[in-house]
């Protein structure tokens, strides 16, 4: 069974552009969650998807998107893009996003902003 | 504001030992704590997970406690071999409706060595 895909793995960006980065689930998994991991701060929750529909969402400034498509793929955008940006973005999938479920990270797309 | 402590600094240990880590929490009820390895460059990597009406669960030489009045969790990984060098997480979960929001500390890393 293939475990969560993130594409790009790599990117680099300029302060002001947008990026979208994308996440493929785990077949028949149709929870999915994106994170921001920096030295920083750590791991923060940016937002899930469930059904299409985003189900819950963490701290974060509207320059943060997301969607999920019907196959339950999701895709997250960020626009205007800052220094701070900079990141390891991971996605998590589960089958439904229900109390104490494992959730399945991909290996996450590093993102390096100038 | 939610809070999860674990130790910042880096845990050094002889091969064959047991490593104990450490998850405090503050302003924050779970419903369900996870623990997490994550390697370099690498997504996080699930372990265990233990609930909020739980004490005590293991697998394999992993063993995590859970004291919902002391608020900590801990880590033990008996018999440690270098293989199991990483940085290790603790999450918080919610229950319905936020559940899949997880809340993650710092981590701490482990060091073993032979």
């Amino acid at each position: 069974k293939a475990g969560v895909t993130q594409t790009p793995r790599y990117l680099i960006k300029t302060r002001g552009q947008q990026v979208t980065l994308s996440c493929s689930p785990i077949s028949g998994h149709r929870s999915v969650s994106w994170y921001q991991q920096t030295p920083g701060q750590g791991l923060q929750f940016l937002f899930e998807y469930f059904s299409e529909t985003q189900r819950n969402k963490g701290n974060f400034p509207g320059r943060f998107s997301g969607r999920q498509f019907s196959n339950s793929r999701s895709e997250m955008n960020v626009s205007t893009l800052e220094l701070g940006d900079s990141a390891l973005y991971l996605c998590a999938s589960s089958r439904a996003g229900t109390s104490g479920e494992t959730q399945y990270f991909g290996p996450g797309t590093r993102l390096l902003v100038l | 504001s939610q809070k999860i402590e674990q130790n910042s600094e880096a845990l050094n240990i002889q091969e064959g030992k047991t490593a104990t880590l450490t998850c405090n929490y503050t302003n924050y009820s779970p419903a369900y704590l996870q623990w997490y390895r994550q390697d370099p460059g690498r997504g996080p990597v699930f372990l265990l997970l233990i609930r909020e009406n739980e004490k005590e669960k293991r697998k394999e030489r992993l063993k995590v406690t859970f004291d919902t009045t002391l608020k900590q969790s801990l880590f033990h990984i008996t018999a440690s071999q270098p293989a199991d060098s990483a940085t290790y997480l603790c999450a918080l979960g919610g229950r319905t409706g936020t559940a899949s929001k997880l809340t993650f500390g710092t981590g701490t890393r482990l060091q073993v060595t032979l």
